[in-house]
């Protein structure tokens, strides 16, 4: 059962170009929504996260946009470079303690 | 500063044979996670622990067993491997006062 469904599955932007990935989820118990980014042969690395009660996080290239009505939230690129080809996944948590996450978008940015 | 690791980094195992995954953090956090990736599948949460002594079933916990027998190890156990649950393993740690969990590099699994 998965809560929460991501696409693309995965992504080719030219460098310089903006990368968005979305995300959207059902259980309305979800508290924390955090994006983590993963390269080949690594464990997962929190990228950016946001909390419900909040419409957009920006950390330098990196924006979050959530739209709790419609249960959704998107993941921005800004100015794509080679280096962040890697696998992304949105993910959601409840409870304090369980994470679901998003089956993963794998991007590859073209220099 | 180690993190996370876990151990082995690779292991083949033939089908009905049984093995431990470990996983050690020194970042003295209560929280505790075992994840199995497949591709087109994402992280699925395998068992986690909130504290030492104290296990919980994820998503997938069919077939694997834990322990936390020391808060900063969490072992992950197959009892009898089935083709089916070879994947990539993640461990994570999360402080309990915190929002970011921290990954271990994975153990790669095949089950021939």
């Amino acid at each position: 059962q998965q809560q929460v469904k991501q696409s693309p599955q995965s992504l080719i932007v030219q460098k310089g170009g903006i990368s968005i990935i979305n995300c959207a989820y059902e259980n309305t118990a979800f508290d924390y929504f955090p994006w983590y980014q993963q390269f080949p042969g690594k464990g997962p690395a929190l990228l950016i996260a946001i909390r419900p009660d909040v419409s957009e996080k920006k950390e330098g290239r990196f924006t979050i946009s959530f739209n709790k009505s419609a249960k959704q939230f998107s993941l921005h690129i800004m100015d794509s470079q080679p280096g962040d080809s890697a696998t992304y996944f949105c993910a959601a948590r409840t409870g304090g303690f369980k994470t679901i996450f998003g089956a993963g978008t794998r991007l590859f940015v073209k220099a | 500063n180690a993190g996370v690791t876990q151990t082995p980094k690779f292991r083949v195992l033939k089908t009905g044979q049984s093995m431990t995954l470990l996983c050690a953090q020194d970042m003295n956090h209560e929280y505790m996670y075992w994840y199995r990736q497949d591709p087109g599948m994402g992280l699925r949460l395998i068992h986690y622990s909130v504290g030492e002594g104290t296990t919980a079933k994820g998503e997938v916990p069919d077939g694997y067993n834990v322990s936390r027998l020391k808060k900063q190890n969490f072992l992950l156990g197959l009892e009898s491997a089935a083709p089916s649950q070879t994947s990539v393993y993640f461990c994570a740690s999360r402080s309990a006062g915190n929002t970011e969990a921290f990954f271990g590099q994975g153990t790669r699994l095949t089950v021939v």
